[in-house]
């Protein structure tokens, strides 16, 4: 199995800023995953990102909007750019574990945008 | 793409009482089937998976699954539920591994709901 962290665990955002998300695995892994809940509602895959390459993006979600860094096995993080009310939201991250279909979440970082 | 329907928002249950959350999928080749537990303000634990073999799978916490294929169904059982059982329930499927890794798709959850 896989621990992971995320920070913050929740923040409270004015529209229009950005906020950066942390995620830390105690493993090293090849496949990262950033999720999004909303309210009440499922999960909805943002992006994957794996080490040594360009994050792939979900059709609804771009870069400029959610952009993903991955600088090593063990981290990555998602960033919320210039955010609105409509981004509020529950911001999981997921790895996935080398020759293993099952993937392992974090905490996930609760996400309210004024 | 694959969609994943879960067909009860909300199962309301008494304590001890058996329970079987539904999830239906669209047919595909070969799927791979997961069951995830979300307990309040935390991430989602993984209850049990089918990856190929006895269709009935046995998972953590006393669930199980099933797995019938001519049905594209996965639905979640247990025979005796807790309090501690409140949750919300979620069910994703596979088509396996592509070069973007194993891509989940999820139900729209089910929240369970066991009463004294």
């Amino acid at each position: 199995s896989a621990v992971i962290s995320q920070k913050p665990s929740r923040d409270i955002c004015q529209r229009g800023t950005s906020l950066t998300i942390q995620c830390q695995v105690d493993s090293q892994v090849t496949m990262m995953f950033w999720y999004r809940q909303q309210p009440g509602q499922s999960l909805t895959l943002i992006a994957t990102a794996n080490q040594g390459s360009e994050a792939t993006y979900e059709s609804g979600f771009v870069i400029d909007k959610f952009p993903i860094s991955r600088p090593n096995l063990t981290f990555s993080t998602l960033t919320v750019s210039n955010m609105s009310p409509e981004d509020s939201s529950i911001y999981l991250c997921s790895v996935e574990l080398a020759d293993s279909y099952e993937q392992y979440f974090g905490p996930g970082t609760r996400l309210t945008v004024t | 793409a694959q969609s994943v329907t879960q067909l009860d928002s909300q199962v309301p249950v008494f304590e001890e009482a058996p329970v079987e959350l539904r999830c239906n999928y669209s047919s595909s080749v070969s799927v791979y089937l997961f069951w995830y537990v979300q307990y309040p303000n935390q991430g989602l634990q993984l209850l049990l998976k089918y990856l190929s073999g006895s269709t009935l799978v046995k998972g953590i916490n006393g669930f199980e699954a099933e797995f019938n294929k001519s049905q594209t169904s996965f639905h979640l059982r247990k025979p005796s539920v807790h309090i501690s059982d409140t949750a919300e329930y979620f069910c994703a499927v596979s088509d396996g591994h592509n070069n973007a890794g194993n891509m989940l798709t999820f139900g729209g959850g089910t929240r369970l709901m066991v009463k004294p």
